[in-house]
């Protein structure tokens, strides 16, 4: 059965800090992995989708890198900003339908002005 | 391109009544997945449709049961609510083979 973790759980930083969430799979047989956003009470944001044969992918201050083997995956964020305080969730696709994606528990972001 | 859309926004049910819940994938989604996501912690799949057809399922009960329209709309019904059933409802669409999921706001239950 896959379990993913996340690690922090939580995390407070200062403004303009360069920063590192990390996400660990148990199963390395996944089809992609992909990261989101949640705001308090709100839905998900996709923010980066990375395919099994991908090691890394970039969208703008956010890159994120897939080391499938060892079942890991980073996301860094460049020069952080208090508008990236939020919930950020890893989640593994096991299937092309979607049908066994399973989420980390999230890291609780608070970037402080 | 329209995102995809879920509604009620809030609900507010008691204990052992009935609740139907609301999506509207993306434009020309097919897929649709639902999870729930209790307080603190990640969301849980829960089932999803694919072309109208139960395409997979979580490890939730019966009570939990869906539909899938022709247009890839989509409803999650809950029988017998359970305090334990209070939690954000979100919905998600996609296309087979590329499998970017595309999330809703989600609805808020409340089980009293």
């Amino acid at each position: 059965k896959q379990e993913v973790t996340q690690i922090p759980a939580a995390l407070s930083v200062p403004e303009g800090e360069n920063l590192v969430l990390n996400c660990s799979f148990t199963d390395s047989a996944i089809y992609n992995l992909q990261w989101f956003r949640q705001d308090p009470g709100k839905g998900l944001t996709s923010l980066l989708l990375i395919q099994s044969s991908q090691r890394e992918q970039t969208s703008g201050r956010l890159n994120a890198s897939l080391d499938k083997s060892s079942g890991r995956s980073t996301l860094y964020i460049a020069a952080s900003q208090p508008g990236d305080s939020a919930t950020y969730l890893c989640a593994v696709s096991m299937d092309n339908y979607g049908q066994n994606f399973v989420f980390g528990p999230g890291t609780r972001l608070s970037v402080l002005p | 391109e329209t995102g995809v859309t879920q509604s009620p926004t809030h609900l507010i049910k008691t204990r052992g009544q009935q609740v139907t819940l609301r999506c509207s994938s993306q434009s020309g989604h097919n897929t649709v997945s639902w999870y729930q996501q209790a307080l603190g912690q990640g969301p849980q799949f829960i089932f999803q449709y694919y072309r109208e057809e139960e395409n997979g399922r979580g490890n939730f009960p019966p009570r939990f049961s869906g539909l899938q329209f022709p247009n890839y709309s989509s409803e999650l019904n809950v029988n017998a609510l359970e305090l334990d059933d209070s939690a954000l409802y979100l919905c998600a669409s996609s296309l087979p083979v590329i499998n970017e999921q595309y999330f809703g706001p989600g609805t808020r239950l409340t089980v009293t």
